[in-house]
C-alpha cells in the first residue's frame, strides 16, 4: 500500500543552523510534493511545490529536493530561526488533485 | 489576506447527534477538500470537489458523512448519527489547480461524548 513517512521525532537545532526535513514515500509514483508548516491549532500553510521532473526548489531560506529514484524528498531551512519551529508536513499528489499528507515533523528551533 | 473560513470552529456534541460543519471557500477556487485530523491518523482526505462536483469521496464513511456544495460559497460536511471515533479537527481547503498550494482554513474540532 502507499505509504508516506516523515521523522516523527522531533528535531531539534539550534538557532542559525539548518535544519534538513525527510519525506520518503514507498508504491507511490508522485508527480508533484508539496511541502507545509502547520502550527498548534491552525490549519496547514502552503510553502512550497516541487514537480517530478525538477530537482531542487528555492524559496527565500528555504530549499527543497526532490528525488525519485530515492523516493524522497528534503526539506532545508537556513539560517533557522525561532520562529521557525512548527510541525512540517509533506504531501503528494500522483497528477491529480488529490493530494495525501506525510504525518509531520515537529521542528523546534532553540534560541 | 483572502482566507477559508470554517463554521464553527468547536462543537461538542453528543453520540448519536447531527453534526454539519461549514466552510467557505476563497471566492475563486474552484476545488474545495474536507480533510480530518486526528494524532494517530494524521491528515486524511475525506472528499473533494471540482467546480462544486463532487470528484473523489471514497475516504469518507457512506453510511454516516455526506458533503456537499450547494453553491460556489458554500461546502458543508455532515455527520449523522455521530461516534466518538469522529472526533477529530476538521479542516476544509481551496484551490484552482493541482501545481497551486491550497489554502487551509482554521479546522473545526469535534468531540462526541
Amino acid at each position: 500500500s502507499q505509504k508516506i513517512e516523515q521523522n516523527s521525532e522531533a528535531l531539534n537545532i539550534q538557532e542559525g543552523k539548518t535544519a534538513t526535513l525527510t519525506c520518503n514515500y514507498t508504491n507511490y509514483s508522485p508527480a508533484y510534493l508539496q511541502w507545509y508548516r502547520q502550527d498548534p491549532g491552525r490549519g496547514p500553510v502552503f510553502l512550497l511545490l516541487i514537480r517530478e521532473n525538477e530537482k531542487e526548489k528555492r524559496k527565500e531560506r528555504l530549499k527543497v529536493t526532490f528525488d525519485t529514484t530515492l523516493k524522497q524528498s528534503l526539506f532545508h531551512i537556513t539560517a533557522s530561526q525561532p520562529a521557525d519551529s512548527a510541525t512540517y508536513l509533506c504531501a503528494l499528489s500522483s497528477g491529480t488533485y488529490k493530494y495525501i499528507f506525510g504525518t509531520g515533523t515537529r521542528l523546534k528551533v532553540l534560541a | 489576506d483572502a482566507r477559508v473560513t470554517q463554521t464553527p470552529r468547536h462543537k461538542v456534541t453528543e453520540m448519536g447527534q447531527e453534526v454539519t460543519m461549514r466552510c467557505q471557500p476563497i471566492l475563486g477556487h474552484n476545488t474545495v477538500f474536507w480533510y480530518r485530523q486526528t494524532m494517530m491518523q494524521g491528515l486524511e482526505l475525506l472528499a473533494y470537489f471540482r467546480n462544486r462536483a463532487p470528484l473523489d469521496d471514497s475516504g469518507m464513511p457512506k453510511d454516516r458523512f455526506s458533503a456537499e456544495m450547494p453553491d460556489a460559497t458554500l461546502a458543508t460536511l455532515k455527520i449523522q448519527p455521530s461516534e466518538p471515533r469522529d472526533s477529530a479537527v476538521y479542516f476544509c481547503a481551496s484551490g484552482l489547480a493541482r501545481e497551486d498550494g491550497y489554502t487551509f482554513g482554521s479546522g473545526t474540532r469535534l468531540t462526541v461524548v
